[in-house]
């Protein structure tokens, strides 16, 4: 069964480091979707993708966050500097959007656990 | 209001008996709803989709959706303490709107 791929699963970095997540979709899939979600909390849209274009990234801080999906497949979410408040889970999820019924379904890749110390 | 609620919990059930989980949604021109299962530090899980009023049943599982009500709820008979995670509610509402609700505790008591 094809799944979302991400890496890395978990992730340790100082404030003021870069870090970088990287997404491989379900393949066929036009849609991709990053999200936090921080503990006890709901799954935050950051950026969202159909194909290469950036179709809402209302919720990206962009001071400091960044995300390509260069060839509209997969994608990277960066992050420059980190702070503190950046620890979080990062999931990335994708869904097909065209093409019958269950088009809409989003599928989630494991995420990356973020620590900024 | 927050567009898509959910009682955080815990919803705390005896194993064997069924666990209902709630959600209300706020845009009426929602056209799908799904129902993930989320275990503590794993990624969500889809558990199940509803498109249309009614009922969808699948295995011990069953969604329920009243769209004049904006009420979507999920079933689960025969709770078993694995079934133990936290039941995100999501509502998509077309062009490319996708919201989640913070989530349901659920705990099943053996």
């Amino acid at each position: 069964e094809a799944e979302v791929a991400q890496s890395p699963r978990y992730k340790i970095t100082e404030k003021s480091q870069a870090v970088a997540f990287w997404c491989d979709p379900i393949s066929g899939h036009a849609t991709l979707y990053w999200y936090r979600q921080i503990l006890g909390q709901g799954p935050e849209l950051l950026v969202q993708f159909q194909d290469e274009s950036v179709v809402d990234d209302s919720q990206l801080p962009k001071d400091r966050f960044s995300a390509e999906r260069l060839k509209g497949v997969d994608s990277t979410l960066k992050i420059q500097p980190a702070e503190l408040g950046d620890s979080a889970m990062y999931l990335c999820a994708s869904s097909r959007t065209s093409g019958g019924a269950g088009a809409d379904t989003q599928y989630f890749g494991p995420g990356t656990r973020l620590t900024v110390l | 209001q927050k567009e898509v609620e959910q009682n955080s919990g815990p919803l705390s059930v005896p194993e064997g008996a069924i666990a209902s989980l709630n959600c209300t949604y706020s845009d009426r021109g929602s056209q799908s709803f799904f129902w993930y299962r989320q275990y503590s530090g794993k990624s969500p899980e889809l558990i199940m989709s509803i498109y249309s009023n009614g009922d969808k049943e699948d295995g011990r599982f069953t969604a329920q959706l009243n769209k004049a009500s904006q009420y979507v709820s999920l079933l689960i008979r025969d709770s078993q303490p694995s079934d133990s995670a936290t039941y995100l509610c999501a509502v998509y509402s077309g062009t490319y709107k996708y919201i989640f609700g913070t989530g349901t505790r659920l705990k099943v008591l053996a």
